[in-house]
């Protein structure tokens, strides 16, 4: 059981540079989040996609966009990278969005210089 | 809307004895509370959830919380801690109908276990 599976683990990029990080999932679950994690800030969200075919902002959303491209897959694109963007990502899935426990991938560690 | 607070960023006990992690939350629905553990450099893992049953809610690894809604709380503890556990534990907190589903994150509680 693969469960979330986040490409790449790490990632050094230059300002203003631009990237995609991808996210699949093999549980046929409905919701998708992107979440990044910084020292002491806990887990905030980025964007999250309820059901296949919405996306929604979540708190920190600038800077990102997000693609759902199928039920299995949401990615996480940044257009122009700032060292503010330096942050490890993690991509969740839940079965429904709600009281549904997070399956969560092994966390992406971008860099920005 | 809906918040969450950790009242410690940092707990510290020597192996063998008592943890307590507090967590405090804010909602204007029913709640859905969960624990989950992150280990280093790892993703991470649901310790327990409460969604409206029994208040007591055992998790893996000896944890349990229990939900107090006159104290907007949901402690989370474990009787004996063990060097295993030391890693960085969120509160989470969803709302149930009427409010957001969307689950927020407490700013996590680093555990540190002495030998």
């Amino acid at each position: 059981n693969a469960g979330v599976t986040q490409t790449p683990k790490f990632q050094v990029l230059k300002t203003g540079q631009s990237m995609t990080l991808q996210c699949a999932q093999d549980m046929n679950h409905n919701s998708m989040y992107w979440y990044r994690q910084d020292p002491g800030m806990g887990l905030r969200l980025i964007y999250y996609s309820a059901s296949e075919g919405t996306t929604d902002k979540g708190e920190v959303p600038n800077g990102y966009n997000v693609s759902r491209l199928n039920k299995r897959e949401f990615s996480l694109r940044l257009e122009s990278a700032a060292p503010s963007q330096t942050s490890v990502y993690f991509c969740a899935s839940s079965v429904e969005s709600g009281a549904n426990v997070l399956t969560f991938g092994a966390g992406s560690r971008l860099t920005v210089l | 809307a809906q918040s969450v607070t950790q009242l410690d960023s940092h707990v510290s006990v020597s192996e063998g004895t008592p943890v307590l992690l507090r967590c405090n939350y804010s909602s204007s629905y029913s709640p859905s509370l969960f624990w989950y553990v992150q280990h280093p450099n790892k993703g991470l893992q649901l310790l327990l959830k409460y969604t409206s049953a029994a208040t007591l809610v055992k998790g893996i690894n000896g944890f349990e919380a229990e939900f107090k809604k006159s104290e907007t709380s949901f402690h989370l503890t474990k009787p004996s801690a063990h060097m295993s556990d030391a890693a960085e534990y969120f509160c989470v907190v969803t709302e149930g109908s009427g409010g957001s589903y969307i689950p927020t994150f407490g700013r996590g509680t680093s555990l540190i276990v002495h030998p």
